[in-house]
């Protein structure tokens, strides 16, 4: 059975950091790539971040370009989202999922931004 | 960027009745498009992918069709799990981009 977990979420202040992580097991890490897709309170779906299966290709979406890094540890089954300088407008759920597909989903983490 | 317009908004409908939700990509996204369904709650659920394609244990009243550059998620006969909203994706380009959501309820 394919499962993404998340964590890592949790109250941060603004302009400050937060990793996030993506545990996944059921399938073989490595094969895949990897998405962030987020959801602030209320709102719709936002692409945040995707990585290939060999780290070789990243993409970010603009909103968060330069403040968060995608990676992952294939050895580890672990994806990550690195936030830095974190503002008010980044506090969302924050699922990861699977492939260019976006096939399977984790059940989120939540990212709180404030003082 | 690729904008993908999804309408309606909300809507409500009755227990059987035929229901269509579209999205319309500003590109050419060829079959690069997925639907989803989020219930309160939970996570996003893949409905449908590559247009047309029914994701696997996704009840059969769910289908999707496209014509030229609108993309259309249609549940035959309504029922009441399917009290959920509903988004649109596509992913043929980044940015990835998703459709604003279209909430149905039922009446």
């Amino acid at each position: 059975e394919v499962q993404l977990v998340e964590s890592g979420g949790g109250l941060v202040q603004p302009g400050r950091s937060l990793k996030l992580s993506c545990l996944a097991s059921g399938f073989t890490f490595s094969n895949y790539g990897m998405n962030w897709i987020r959801q602030a309170p209320g709102k719709g779906l936002e692409w945040v971040a995707s990585i290939s299966s060999s780290s070789s290709y990243i993409y970010y979406a603009d909103t968060v370009k330069g403040r968060f890094t995608i990676s992952r540890d294939n050895a580890k089954n672990t994806l990550y989202l690195q936030m830095t300088s974190l503002r008010s407008e980044d506090t969302a759920l924050y699922y990861c999922a699977r492939g260019a597909s976006f096939a399977y989903w984790g059940q989120g983490t939540l990212v709180t931004v404030s003082s | 960027d690729i904008q993908m317009t999804q309408s309606p908004s909300s809507m409500s409908a009755s227990l059987g009745d035929r229901v269509t939700i579209t999205c319309r990509a500003s590109q050419d996204i060829g079959n690069y498009l997925s639907w989803f369904q989020q219930k309160p709650g939970k996570s996003p659920r893949r409905m449908i992918y590559g247009a047309t394609n029914l994701a696997a244990g996704v009840p059969s009243r769910f289908s999707g069709s496209r014509s030229g550059s609108d993309y259309s998620l249609t549940i035959s006969s309504l029922e009441s799990e399917d009290m959920a909203i509903y988004y649109c994706l596509q992913s043929i380009q980044y940015p990835f981009t998703f459709g604003s959501g279209t909430k149905l309820e039922i009446k």
